[in-house]
């Protein structure tokens, strides 16, 4: 069965300092990958998503993802964190025909920032 | 870009009533939405799949006689939870398939039955 595994629950970081938050899937075929953020009592914003080709995939407001096949992984990356990047952070895989017609979510990354 | 606005965005009801979630994609046709639960810091659960013109598809476990959902128009979904207890109070998300060939979320209604 398709499943997300996002292993850190909870990630503090200090504002200016790197991120880097863990996603691992299981899924049969190709993946449908995405990162989503949600700030408290809001939906959810799409950060960038992995459909095909290039394995390195550059989103919104400075975030980055690299999908790396052999490790089943598509980490979340960003070089310096800012203050009101402090939210929860989503990770998950399309399945489906398609790839897109239903998203499966890890159980999320709480992401607080230090000054 | 594309847009999903969600209404109420939350709502108190008394139990026993029922309440009706709206979820409208402004910009663009969607034939197919989502609906999602989400506990206090939890993931979201998807509940059900809505197509444009038929039933809906539920996820195993979720009640269909309880949340009753209709997406009767290309930018039109509803979900009504009918008869609700203080159990089925929860944050509920929508979602359409867009034209960038991912997905959009609404903002959320918050849902609290006293």
């Amino acid at each position: 069965a398709q499943s997300v595994t996002q292993p850190d629950i909870h990630i503090t970081v200090s504002e200016g300092a790197s991120l880097e938050l863990r996603c691992n899937y299981s899924y049969g075929a190709t993946p449908y990958l995405f990162w989503y953020v949600q700030s408290p009592g809001q939906g959810l914003q799409l950060l960038l998503k992995y459909f095909s080709g290039d394995t390195l995939v550059q989103g919104i407001k400075g975030f980055e993802a690299e999908f790396k096949r052999s490790q089943s992984s598509f980490n979340l990356r960003k070089p310096s964190v800012h203050w009101s990047d402090a939210a929860e952070y989503f990770c998950a895989v399309g399945r489906g025909s398609g790839g897109y017609n239903k998203l499966i979510f890890g159980a999320g990354t709480r992401l607080a920032v230090h000054p | 870009g594309a847009v999903v606005s969600q209404h109420p965005s939350w709502v108190i009801c008394k139990s026993g009533t029922s309440v009706k979630i709206e979820c409208r994609s402004l910009d663009f046709q969607a034939t197919t939405m989502f609906w999602y639960r989400q506990f206090p810091k939890q993931s979201l659960m998807l509940m059900a799949t809505s197509n444009e013109g038929s039933k809906a598809t539920y996820e195993q476990g979720v009640e269909k006689d309880k949340f009753l959902i209709n997406h009767a128009s290309l930018t039109l979904s509803t979900l009504t939870v009918t008869s609700a207890h203080p159990e089925d109070s929860s944050f509920y998300i929508c979602s359409a398939k867009d034209f960038g060939y991912g997905y959009t979320f609404g903002s959320g209604t918050r849902l609290t039955i006293v």
